[in-house]
């Protein structure tokens, strides 16, 4: 069960705007909407983001948006904070009952 | 307000069996999918199981035949119980709430399998 592919680090400076992508195929990313982002700060559970590709939960800012394109989800934050330094994940149902992650984003806010 | 606790984690030899608890308040375990997922040190989250209000379970491949999700609906508890443990087992396990999108999570315990 392969991971999502992920860049390994994306960096960008506050106020900024910056983009994470998601990788899959048409059994994952690609066939379902049911994309989730996630942050997670070290030595932090994770906390979610964005879920269904695009919907933010009570509570998130409305910085953070998420789209999806054929097999590639992504997650953009915009009016980058030092705050939102951080990992960021992203997962997706899978035929046949099965999640995957993907591999893992590390945000550096220079 | 929602909480998920976990507890059972620690050391363990290569073989072992371990059994990890997801305590539950806020809400009814079984009226909701419940996920865990492990993140080994250092590394990304994996997905290991889910278990359904309805009761279905499943599970990733590496775990396959060797891990158990359960719940007790008198106790409000989620349950992992690990078999013929290995060393790539080792990890936090979280409890989430939730299938495809897991909007409350567990601190976490850990599992070392160590000899």
């Amino acid at each position: 069960q392969s991971a999502l592919t992920q860049p390994a680090s994306v960096s960008g400076s506050p106020g900024q705007s910056i983009t994470i992508s998601c990788t899959g195929t048409s059994s994952d990313v690609g066939g379902y909407n049911y994309v989730s982002w996630y942050q997670q700060q070290p030595g932090k559970a994770p906390k979610l983001m964005i879920y269904e590709v695009s919907s933010r939960p009570s509570g998130v800012s409305n910085r953070f948006s998420g789209s999806k394109s054929g097999n590639t989800a992504s997650l953009t934050i915009s009016g980058l904070q030092a705050e939102d330094e951080a990992d960021y994940y992203c997962s997706s149902y899978r035929s046949s009952n099965t999640l995957v992650f993907g591999g893992g984003t590390k945000l550096t806010v220079l | 307000e929602v909480q998920l606790v976990e507890s059972g984690g620690g050391l363990i030899q290569p073989g072992g069996s371990l059994r990890l608890s997801c305590a539950a308040s806020g809400f009814t375990v079984s009226s909701k999918y419940m996920t865990w997922v492990r993140q080994a040190p250092g590394k990304g989250l994996e997905w290991v199981s889910f278990i359904y209000s309805g009761g279905s379970t499943f599970y990733a491949d590496s775990v396959k035949g060797r891990f158990t999700i359960s719940r007790d609906n008198s106790k409000n508890t989620l349950y992992l119980q690990m078999n013929s443990l290995r060393a790539e087992d080792t990890a936090v396990y979280y409890c989430a709430k939730g299938d495809t999108a897991h909007d409350y999570w567990g601190q976490g315990t850990l599992v070392i399998v160590s000899s």
